[in-house]
């Protein structure tokens, strides 16, 4: 079974920019949540996204927006991007409320 | 302020010592899970615990959740250089996939 993947891996963009994340999680899971991890604050929830709707939302500004298809592939989308978005952005999936995530690579963001 | 620490943040050892990380917390999870991230990728999940008081092994990793479900350990034994990474607890509190991230422990295993 195909693990879950994000693209691109790599992105460089400049602050008041905004960009587009993609995650396709494995076959036949329902969820995808969203991570930043940076040096500083480590893993932090963004949101997680079930069946199209989101059920849990994270303590970031509201430039930070997702949504999640039909087949359950999920996009996040940071607006007016600011230096301190640089991170790691994580996507992970879960079938249902199974309690175990699988995390894809990530996708690398650096904002100047 | 982070709701899991973990301790200790850093940590090198020799090949063959044992060593335990700490995941401590004053709330209360319904499940925990402890990871291990290599550079440049995701984290892999190495188990899940959600009894108060559970012990489970994975080979030479001893995990387990505190009686009162506010803590966690992993315990390592004979440490070998293959578990070099950084270990994440997360923990969750409610129904849904909302996971609490551990500060991290960077484990570094000399030959």
């Amino acid at each position: 079974k195909a693990g879950v993947t994000q693209t691109p891996r790599y992105l460089i963009k400049t602050r008041g920019q905004q960009v587009t994340l993609s995650c396709s999680p494995i076959s036949g899971h329902r969820s995808v949540s969203w991570y930043q991890q940076t040096p500083g604050q480590g893993l932090q929830f963004l949101f997680e996204y079930f069946s199209e709707t989101q059920r849990n939302k994270g303590n970031f500004p509201g430039r930070f927006s997702g949504r999640q298809f039909s087949n359950s592939r999920s996009e996040m989308n940071v607006s007016t991007l600011e230096l301190g978005d640089s991170a790691l952005y994580l996507c992970a999936s879960s079938f249902s409320d199974s309690y175990e995530q699988y995390f894809g690579p990530g996708t690398r963001l650096t904002v100047t | 302020t982070q709701l899991l620490e973990q301790s200790p943040q850093f940590l090198s050892i020799q090949e063959g010592e044992n060593l335990t990380v700490y995941c401590n917390s004053s709330s209360v999870f319904s499940s925990l899970q402890w990871y291990r991230q290599e550079p440049g990728e995701g984290p892999v999940l190495l188990v899940t615990v959600v009894t108060g008081g559970e012990v489970k092994k994975l080979k030479r990793l001893t995990f387990q959740f505190g009686d009162a479900r506010k803590d966690s350990s992993l315990h390592i034994t004979a440490a070998q250089p293959g578990d070099t990474g950084l270990y994440l607890c997360a923990g969750a509190r409610n129904t849904g996939n909302q996971f609490y991230f551990g500060t991290g422990t960077s484990l570094t295993v000399i030959p």
